[in-house]
């Protein structure tokens, strides 16, 4: 079975800080695809980046970076120079193809993180 | 554009009571998903729609659940003869066949 594990359940940081929340997962799979999403206090998911398992190649996006790791089963997220706005909770999730084809997503418990002034 | 919809955004319902969600997906996404998401812990998947057709319904807890997707578009779940552990945020989600999903912001059940 597919599992996500998101270590880390609280941090806490100042602004400015780097800050890098970990997730490890679990799969039979060859093909998957791995995601974060933003749920901030509003509630909303917001999604951050898909990654195929193929392209281990990190990412950078602005203050955000992902580092893909095949061989240890990781998909760590980094923030740099942190600010408030990025408190909220964040979810790592694997894609599952189900029943019917579909991509249906499984997620961690989520790490919350609040940045202070 | 806009977004995913869900209405209502809280419903607090008696034990007992039948409710139905609604999920607006962004228009032209063929797939959709519903989630629930308890206090404290990660979406978990209930069902999936390609379409009208509804392809999974492996996560449904109960056949108290049934959802539906008649037209292709809106989707509605309901919960028959609601009870405590019911109480999750109810989440909604669409996309292209095979990409990212776009989450909408949730009904908050409370059962009471």
């Amino acid at each position: 079975a597919q599992k996500v594990t998101q270590a880390q359940t609280e941090i806490s940081v100042v602004e400015k800080e780097d800050v890098t929340l970990d997730c490890v997962y679990e799969t039979r799979d060859t093909t998957y695809y791995l995601f974060w999403y933003k749920q901030p206090p509003s509630g909303e998911l917001v999604f951050l980046i898909r990654r195929n398992s193929f392209d281990e190649q990190n990412e950078i996006s602005g203050r955000y970076s992902w580092n893909f790791q095949k061989s240890t089963s990781s998909f760590n997220f980094t923030i740099t120079a942190s600010q408030v706005v990025d408190s909220a909770v964040y979810f790592c999730a694997l894609s599952e193809i189900s029943q019917g084809g579909s991509e249906k997503l499984v997620f961690g418990k989520g790490t919350k993180l609040t940045v202070n002034p | 554009g806009a977004g995913v919809s869900q209405s209502p955004r809280y419903k607090v319902a008696k034990r007992g009571q039948d409710v139905a969600l609604r999920c607006d997906p962004i228009s032209g996404h063929v797939s959709l998903f519903w989630y629930q998401q308890a206090l404290g812990q990660g979406p978990e998947f209930l069902t999936y729609f390609q379409n009208e057709a509804q392809l999974d319904k492996s996560g449904l807890p109960s056949d108290r659940f049934f959802a539906e997707r008649p037209e292709g578009s809106v989707s509605t779940l309901k919960i028959q003869r609601t009870q405590q552990e019911d109480s999750a945020v109810y989440l909604c989600a669409s996309s292209l066949a095979r990409n990212e999903q776009y989450f909408g912001p949730g009904t908050r059940l409370t059962v009471t």
